[in-house]
């Protein structure tokens, strides 16, 4: 079974910053690699698929890159409605995982 | 527009047989390409993923608990049911279901959750 890790645990910025969060896989998954964010009582919502694909209505400030067990998350310039949860998730086999989640905190 | 909505008991015992029913409009089983799949999250914790059934009834599971889960569909019904043998207080989560689509592969609609509670 592939493990995900996502680092920092917290990240704690000020509204304008912008947000590296980082996801690395025990063994390749190509770009087969998804990122969510969740708010507290909410549903968690598909910002990038495919490692550097935006979903649907997601803004521009949201970006993804990697391959293979290295991937990134980034957040250009930090909004008050980006301070969530942020999860990676991988789909490779046929199987999914999702890592244990980055919280992005307001400084 | 898609919608899906989670439904089924909010607590159940130690040892019993928990039954999750998702309930989606706005797209349909049988075309190609498309999944709906569950996930939990426990209090406080990350998501984990459960079980997937596809267009095609193709079924794909956590290898960490194949042996509890079986997950079927009602096409007809526009619906998807989960059922987890031997309940224990660590299951206690919050259980989503979520779409599939054929493009993207992942999971870019959600139900909005519902809390399973486990115990005596």
């Amino acid at each position: 079974e592939i493990v995900l890790t996502q680092s920092p645990a917290t990240l704690s910025l000020s509204p304008g910053e912008r947000a590296t969060l980082s996801c690395r896989a025990s063994q390749s998954v190509s770009s087969y690699l998804a990122w969510y964010q969740q708010k507290p009582g909410q549903a968690p919502r598909l910002l990038i698929y495919d490692a550097s694909n935006r979903a649907t209505g997601i803004p521009a400030r949201f970006s993804g890159s990697g391959s293979g067990t290295d991937f990134t998350l980034t957040i250009s310039s930090l909004e008050p409605e980006d301070f969530a949860v942020y999860y990676c998730q991988q789909r490779s086999n046929w199987l999914f995982t999702f890592g244990p989640g980055t919280k992005v905190d307001i400084k | 527009q898609i919608t899906l909505k989670e439904s089924g008991p909010t607590l159940v015992k130690p040892t019993q047989t928990l039954t999750l029913t998702c309930t989606f409009s706005g797209f349909s089983l049988s075309t190609s390409g498309v999944g709906v799949g569950w996930i939990r999250q426990p209090p406080g914790k990350a998501l984990e993923w459960l079980a997937l059934i596809y267009w095609n009834d193709d079924k794909r599971y956590s290898p960490s608990l194949k042996s509890r889960l079986t997950i079927t569909k009602d096409t007809s019904k526009n619906q998807v049911v989960l059922t987890m043998t031997n309940m224990d207080p660590v299951d206690t989560a919050t259980y989503y279901c979520a779409h599939i689509s054929g493009d993207s592969d992942y999971f870019d609609y959600w139900g909005q959750g519902t809390l399973v509670t486990v115990s005596s």
